[in-house]
């Protein structure tokens, strides 16, 4: 089964400052890794997606995170925070061995960014 | 092209009492879910279908129904409702491979008192 970890309820950084938002994974199998933000009182958008290829993929609002199987990972950065960033962040894998087609979300890393 | 919508957007229930969420998406996707959302636990799997009349259970089914009698509904059914119960939930569609997007509705605010 699969599952995710990450790193970091509460991130704060200043508006400008380098966002990184930390993610783990444990799969048995290839997974399909996916960020998700959520706006207070919104759904959760998709914010990028790793499936095969490439493993930097670039997302919208100038995200991008780098799948590292050697580390299990794939965190999220973005190279300048902007004030409109303040959301919570999902990082999440498709249960790719269970047949559910679900995903499994981490617990969420809240992103607060200071004037 | 409306997307996934959900009904009620808040709910206020008293123990003991059923009620159903509604969900509908219309962009012809195979596959439907149904996630609740408590502080700190991330989005957890309750039910889902990949297409009309095929069910099955998530990872938190119980106290929940669901049927899918078409493409483009799919709601969820509180059989008696409990304050552990109370949560958000989101339903969610996808074409229907892993690799796909899921694409979410605006969620169900539920409180059981």
């Amino acid at each position: 089964a699969q599952s995710v970890t990450q790193l970091g309820s509460h991130v704060s950084v200043s508006e400008g400052a380098l966002v990184l938002l930390r993610c783990n994974y444990s799969s048995s199998v290839p997974p399909y890794l996916f960020w998700y933000v959520q706006y207070p009182n919104q759904g959760l958008q998709l914010l990028l997606k790793y499936t095969t290829g490439a493993t930097l993929v670039k997302g919208i609002n100038g995200f991008e995170a780098e799948f590292k199987k050697s580390e299990t990972s794939f965190h999220l950065t973005k190279p300048s925070a902007h004030m409109s960033d303040a959301a919570e962040y999902f990082c999440a894998v498709s249960e790719v061995d269970t047949g559910r087609r679900a995903l499994t979300f981490g617990s969420g890393t809240r992103l607060q960014v200071q004037p | 092209n409306a997307g996934v919508t959900q009904t009620p957007k808040f709910q206020v229930l008293k123990t003991g009492q059923s009620m159903t969420l509604q969900c509908a998406q219309d962009m012809n996707h195979e596959y439907m879910s149904w996630y609740r959302q408590d502080p700190g636990m991330g989005l957890r799997l309750i039910h889902y279908s990949v297409g009309a009349g095929i069910t099955d259970q998530g990872e938190v089914p119980n106290g929940y129904n669901v049927s899918r009698s078409t493409t483009e509904d799919f709601p969820l059914r509180l059989l008696s409702a409990a304050p552990s119960q109370t949560s958000v939930y989101f339903c969610a569609s996808s074409p229907g491979t892993v690799q796909e997007t899921q694409y979410f509705g605006p969620g169900t605010r539920l409180l059981v008192l």
